[in-house]
């Protein structure tokens, strides 16, 4: 079985602009939670999605955005990007019946 | 809130050596899980270990183990006999059984093993 994969891996993007960053979880999950990945923050929850419908939102601005199709895909959107968004970014799907998180690979965001 | 602390930044050992990582969290549930995951350097986060909280018997992976202390809060991960790829971060989480709530993670500890 694929595991969960994120796109693309690596972003360069300028202060201002915005990005989306996509998931695919694990074939038959549902439920799909980001992360924000810092040196100094460590892992921060962002959202989490589960049948399209955020279910768990984390202390974030508004910036940060997302959103969960029929296929269980994610996708995170960040608009007006700031020099501190500057991180790796980690999708995690888990299945219904279940409580252990996959990883993905990550998505490398740095913002000049 | 829930709040889990690892206290050791940073860490070494040499291969075949044991080590122990801590962890201690802070809850007021009753009913939770606690993982160790393991970050290697440019790789995926993967679960090393599960903890359910209303098991006493703490749970073995091969050469993972951990010392699971309800009352203390405190939650180790002991490697035996490390190897070179064990080399990674280590980071401790939690999650409560009640609703549908978010894992919480530790800083996490860097471990390092020495040939």
């Amino acid at each position: 079985k694929a595991g969960v994969t994120q796109t693309p891996r690596y972003l360069i993007k300028t202060r201002g602009q915005q990005v989306t960053l996509s998931c695919s979880p694990i074939s038959g999950h549902r439920s799909v939670s980001w992360y924000q990945q810092t040196p100094g923050q460590g892992l921060q929850f962002l959202f989490e999605y589960f049948s399209e419908t955020q279910r768990n939102k984390g202390n974030f601005p508004g910036r940060f955005s997302g959103r969960q199709f029929s296929n269980s895909r994610s996708e995170m959107n960040v608009s007006t990007l700031e020099l501190g968004d500057s991180a790796l970014y980690l999708c995690a799907s888990t299945r219904q019946d279940g409580y252990e998180q996959y990883f993905g690979p990550g998505t490398r965001l740095t913002v000049t | 809130a829930q709040t889990v602390t690892q206290s050791q930044p940073e860490m070494s050992v040499q291969e075949a050596e044991t080590v122990t990582l801590s962890c201690t969290y802070d809850t007021s549930e009753n009913n939770y899980y606690l993982f160790w995951y393991k970050q290697p350097p440019s790789r995926q986060m993967i679960l090393v270990i599960r903890q359910e909280a209303y098991k006493q018997q703490n749970a073995t992976e091969n050469r993972f183990s951990v010392n699971f202390q309800k009352a203390a809060k405190s939650f180790s991960l002991k490697i035996s006999d490390s190897q070179l790829g064990d080399t990674a971060m280590y980071f401790c989480a939690f999650m409560p059984l009640s609703g549908n709530t978010p894992l919480v993670f530790g800083k996490g500890t860097r471990l390092s093993v020495i040939a």
